[in-house]
């Protein structure tokens, strides 16, 4: 079945360092692609998508390419923040009509001042 | 802005007790999820429900739960038989027919002692 695997965490970062947290899926027909973002005591918050092969989807500073010879959708920012500190998860909507969501398990990212 | 609101944010009941937890999805949306998150894990997918009725449901969503939407505006999830292994945050989410993602709301923590 479809799947998201992402790299390990915990992640941890100087103020103003460069973030890549990597993503990859398997998964039949064309997926959607998601992060989203989990803040200590929080809900899950989108981040980002992308829908289709080469878009590209940005937020907030974050960004993310849709690679399908790579199935990946790693996540980047060029400058984190410590208002960055917080759990990604990678997610992929099944292209079945239901539109659930497959998560990966997380990563979690700390940054220090 | 529209949000997925869940009551209540913290929930402590006993093995063996019946819980049900509420969500109210954003008002215009017409598929509804629940997911839950035990502590450290994956988000994992539980059900989706649309048009009245259960259009997928995991291998999780076994006969001690239950979904329903009693009135148009309130979707519930309810276990009947709480174990331990159900302590967990719970998710619900709410998707319009044109969206591509999924708005979550805050969760509930359920705690079973």
């Amino acid at each position: 079945g479809d799947s998201v695997t992402q790299m390990e965490g915990p992640v941890t970062l100087s103020e103003e360092a460069f973030l890549t947290i990597n993503c990859t899926y398997t998964a039949t027909g064309y997926p959607s692609l998601f992060w989203y973002v989990q803040y200590p005591g929080e809900g899950l918050q989108l981040l980002l998508k992308a829908t289709k092969a080469d878009d590209k989807g940005s937020n907030k500073g974050f960004e993310a390419t849709y690679r399908k010879e790579t199935t990946s959708f790693h996540l980047e920012k060029g400058s984190v923040q410590v208002s960055d500190s917080a759990v990604y998860f990678c997610a992929l909507r099944s292209s079945g009509n239901t539109g659930k969501l497959i998560f990966g398990q997380g990563t979690t990212l700390q940054v220090k001042p | 802005e529209p949000e997925v609101t869940q009551t209540p944010s913290h929930q402590v009941t006993q093995m063996g007790q019946e819980v049900i937890l509420r969500c109210v999805p954003i008002s215009n949306h017409l598929y509804f999820y629940w997911y839950r998150q035990i502590l450290g894990q994956k988000v994992e997918f539980l059900v989706s429900f649309y048009n009245n009725e259960i259009s997928e449901k995991s291998e999780i969503f076994d006969d001690q739960f239950s979904v329903e939407r009693p009135d148009g505006s309130n979707f519930t999830l309810k276990i009947r038989s709480t174990k331990l292994e159900d302590s967990a945050m719970y998710f619900c989410a709410s998707k319009g027919q044109t969206n591509t993602e999924a708005f979550f709301g805050q969760g509930t923590r359920l705690t079973v002692v």
